[in-house]
């Protein structure tokens, strides 16, 4: 089955600096790579997500890139402010998979 | 609308006794979902429904079932609870599965306790 990576576990950021967020996945038919921000408290919540046949997509001060042949994609949050900080999760499923399987989680920290 | 919502919020139990997590969703929804979360191990699914009456295994299945007799309900239930069940636990639900608009919403969570 699909395997997802995430990494750093923990990642504090200068507020206004940007934070970068990466994830790996196992298995090469993944194509949906959703991102899901957990505030203190609360269930996760899509903020972003991207299919296989684009290479980046932005909304704002958050984007997302994808590159298929490293089997890799990542969350990029421009001029973070305090609202940032929260719990981000990645995500890879197929088209007509029934499921997402998530990444183990980034604790963001903004300091002010 | 109230969207996912679950009840209980907290939940303290001893080893061995039962109960059921109730998740209930008023978007219409055809695919539900029930995952724990644990600390340093993201989300884990345990089982999903992808309509009424349908129910199918996740991840991490074992000591669990579930039921979906109405579209917009979906029962976790733990027969006989174990401290390695303490957890948090989410429900969501989505529209479709990925093909669509697939985007999962989740409910508050359930704080599970099992001495």
């Amino acid at each position: 089955g699909e395997n997802v990576e995430q990494h750093p576990s923990t990642l504090s950021v200068q507020e206004g600096d940007s934070a970068v967020i990466k994830c790996t996945y196992s298995d090469s038919a993944s194509n949906y790579f959703p991102w899901y921000k957990q505030e203190l408290g609360k269930g996760p919540q899509l903020i972003i997500d991207i299919r296989s046949n684009v290479g980046e997509k932005k909304d704002q001060r958050i984007a997302v890139t994808l590159n298929k042949t490293a089997k890799h994609f990542s969350l990029h949050i421009t001029e973070t402010q305090p609202e940032d900080s929260a719990v981000y999760f990645c995500a890879a499923s197929m088209t007509g998979r029934e499921k997402l399987t998530f990444g183990t989680g980034t604790r963001l920290t903004i300091i002010p | 609308n109230a969207g996912v919502t679950q009840t209980p919020k907290f939940r303290v139990l001893k080893t061995g006794q039962s109960m059921t997590l109730l998740c209930a969703q008023d978007m219409n929804h055809e695919y539900m979902y029930w995952y724990r979360q644990d600390p340093g191990m993201g989300l884990r699914l345990i089982h999903y429904s992808v309509g009424e009456g349908t129910t199918a295994k996740g991840e991490v299945p074992d000591g669990y079932n579930v039921s979906r007799l109405k579209k917009q309900n979906f029962l976790l239930g733990l027969e006989s609870a174990a401290p390695s069940q303490t957890s948090v636990y989410f429900c969501a639900s989505s529209l479709t599965g990925t093909s669509g608009k697939n985007e999962q919403f989740f409910g508050p969570g359930t704080r599970l306790t099992v001495l």
